[in-house]
Formats: C-alpha cells, sequence, structure tokens
C-alpha cells in the first residue's frame, strides 16, 4: 500500500519569505504519479502539478517550484516570495499508474503568510 | 471548471438517522470518488465507481454505501448516521485519460448531533 506524509502539519512566515513543504511518499511499484492540491479557506480543492514517476525534471511556475526526488522518495514544494494569497492548506498525494487511479493524499501542510 | 455539484452543501443530523449525499457532474467522467476531510488525516477516500453501477471499496467504506445509477450521479448514503461521520465529504471525478488529476466538488460539511 502506498503512503504519504506531510510531516509539517503548520508554517507561519512573514510575506515575502521563501518556504517550502516538504512531501515523502512510499510505495512499490515503479509507475506512480504525484500531486500537489491547494485548500484555500473557501474550502474548494484547487490542482496545482502532476508529476510522473519517469519524470524528474524540476518544475517552475511563476512563483512556485517542485523538486522531486526518487532517491529520497520526496515531491517538495517550494513558493517563493510568499504573499497573503499563499495563505491555504496543502496537500501532497499519490496515485499508482493503474485504472481507477485513487489518490492517497497525506495529512496537509497549513500554510500561514503573514503581512 | 468540472461541473461538479454537491448536495447539500450543510447539514446537520441526529445520530441513527440516514443521510444521503449526491454528487452531480455534467462532464461525463467515468470515474467518480467520495473522500472525507478530517483535521490530521487529509482526504480518505470512501468509496469510488469506475462506471454505471460498478463501485469498489476506498481505506474507510466502513458505515457507507454507495449507488451510481447514471453516469452524471453519484450518491453516498450513511444508513444509520454516528457522530464519527462528522466531516466534510468531497466528491471528485476523473477522465480517463492517462493518470488524469482529480476534480473536486465543493464538498459538503455533514454534523452528526
Amino acid at each position: 500500500a502506498q503512503k504519504v506524509t506531510q510531516a509539517q502539519t503548520e508554517i507561519s512566515v512573514v510575506e515575502k519569505e521563501d518556504v517550502t513543504l516538504d512531501c515523502v511518499y512510499e510505495t512499490r511499484d515503479t509507475t506512480y504519479y504525484l500531486f500537489w492540491y491547494k485548500q484555500p479557506p473557501s474550502g474548494e480543492l484547487v490542482f496545482l502539478i502532476r508529476r510522473n514517476s519517469f519524470d524528474e525534471q524540476n518544475e517552475i511556475s511563476g512563483r512556485y517550484s517542485w523538486n522531486f526526488q526518487k532517491s529520497t522518495s520526496s515531491f517538495n514544494f517550494t513558493i517563493t516570495a510568499s504573499q497573503v494569497v499563499d495563505s491555504a492548506v496543502y496537500f501532497c498525494a499519490l496515485t499508482l499508474g493503474d485504472a481507477g487511479n485513487m489518490l492517497t493524499f497525506g495529512g496537509g501542510t497549513r500554510l500561514m503568510v503573514k503581512p | 471548471d468540472a461541473g461538479i455539484t454537491q448536495s447539500p452543501r450543510h447539514k446537520v443530523t441526529e445520530t441513527g438517522t440516514p443521510v444521503t449525499l449526491r454528487c452531480h457532474q455534467t462532464e461525463n467522467h467515468r470515474y467518480m470518488y467520495w473522500y472525507r476531510q478530517d483535521p490530521g488525516h487529509g482526504l480518505r477516500l470512501i468509496h469510488y465507481s469506475y462506471g454505471v453501477k460498478d463501485t469498489d471499496k476506498g481505506e474507510v467504506s466502513d458505515g457507507y454505501s454507495v449507488s451510481r445509477s447514471k453516469t452524471e450521479d453519484f450518491l453516498l448514503t450513511l444508513e444509520s448516521a454516528t457522530s464519527s461521520q462528522t466531516s466534510v465529504y468531497f466528491c471528485a471525478c476523473r477522465g480517463d485519460r492517462g493518470a488524469g488529476e482529480l476534480f473536486f466538488g465543493e464538498g459538503s460539511r455533514l454534523t452528526v448531533l
């Protein structure tokens, strides 16, 4: 069975600081997909990124970047120059490359960005 | 916008009463899921469906049943609600293309007194 661990339950930063959210996963499969979702205070879940297990290239999207390292089974998420609007709960998730694609979620990290 | 609506969005009920949550989607997605969200646990899968009348259990399925008689509707039923089922319930859908991301509904907050 697969497992996703987000050890940081809550992080508080001051606006403009950089912040990294950690995600460690466990699976015995060689084909899998990793995801990050954002849940702002309004409650909806917003998809941020999907990465497959064969693509270890880091990705950058504006102030967001993701560092995927299979050697350490980690898929960390960095926000550069954080803003108050980044305040949310962030979830890392894992699915295997088979039919159904049930996502297994980590417990989430609550990020609070203070002005 | 994945066209997913959940109803009701908020419900307060008493222990022992039956409750049904409805998920309706307009995009003809094949796969549909029910998750519950609780503090410290993230989202946990209750049941999922991979087609009309095809459903299977997730990791926290005890006390829940589901039905999918039409592609667009996925119902979650608590036959006899308990206080431990107080939670926020999310419906999600996924298309057929590879390991596509899940699209989530807005959530249904259920309180069992």
